[in-house]
């Protein structure tokens, strides 16, 4: 079936840092890729999304490519700050057996941000 | 307009009770997931329920585990003989018509403690 690898963490980058989180799929068909992060204590939120190749999903100053070549949807920062300390969690969708979809989760980089 | 509610936020159990974990999707969704995470890993979904049905369960155990979402009311994540295993956060997240578009929403989650 249909599956997300994410890059290991913990990440831990001073303020204004690049960063980059990488994110590779397996998947049939032509999944849609999104990233959501869960601040501490809470429940995930969707960052951003791309349903298509070559689509570049962007909020909040982070920005992801739907890269169909290299199965890839790498998240990026140009300069992180102390609040985007978080636990990042790329996914895609994957056909259930009922014939609907449902969404499969990497198993979530944390990335502290120090000032 | 109110996000996913869930509760309990927070539940102790001992080995051999049940939990029961309650999920309210936001107005007007009528699609509720399940998921499970435990320390140190991702998300694993379990089960993916519309009004009155299960559409997949492929990620709940056989045994000791149910789920329902009644035409009235929470949806209901049920664990009877919980045993330390058992021990992880549950998340609950609501679509309003199917991930197609991906976006689900996410509740704070329920952390269940099995001593």
């Amino acid at each position: 079936g249909n599956s997300v690898t994410q890059m290991e963490g913990p990440v831990t980058l001073s303020e204004e840092a690049f960063l980059t989180i990488n994110c590779t799929y397996t998947a049939t068909g032509y999944p849609s890729l999104f990233w959501y992060v869960q601040y501490p204590g809470e429940g995930l939120q969707l960052l951003l999304k791309a349903t298509k190749a070559d689509d570049k999903g962007s909020n909040k100053g982070f920005e992801a490519t739907y890269r169909k070549e290299t199965t890839s949807f790498h998240l990026e920062k140009g300069s992180v700050q102390v609040s985007d300390s978080a636990v990042y969690f790329c996914a895609l969708t994957t056909r259930t057996q009922g014939g609907s979809e449902k969404l499969v989760f990497g198993k979530g980089t944390k990335l502290t941000v120090n000032p | 307009n109110a996000g996913v509610m869930q509760n309990p936020r927070h539940l102790v159990r001992r080995r051999g009770q049940e939990a029961r974990l309650r999920c309210s999707p936001m107005k007007g969704h009528s699609h509720v997931y399940w998921y499970r995470q435990l320390p140190e890993e991702g998300l694993k979904f379990m089960v993916y329920l519309q009004k009155e049905n299960i559409i997949d369960e492929s990620g709940m155990p056989k045994e000791r585990f149910s789920a329902e979402f009644p035409k009235e009311g929470p949806s209901i994540l049920r664990i009877q003989q919980v045993v330390r295993g058992d021990s992880a956060a549950y998340f609950c997240a609501s679509s309003p018509s199917g991930p197609n578009t991906g976006e689900l929403f996410f509740g704070e989650g329920s952390r269940l403690t099995v001593l």
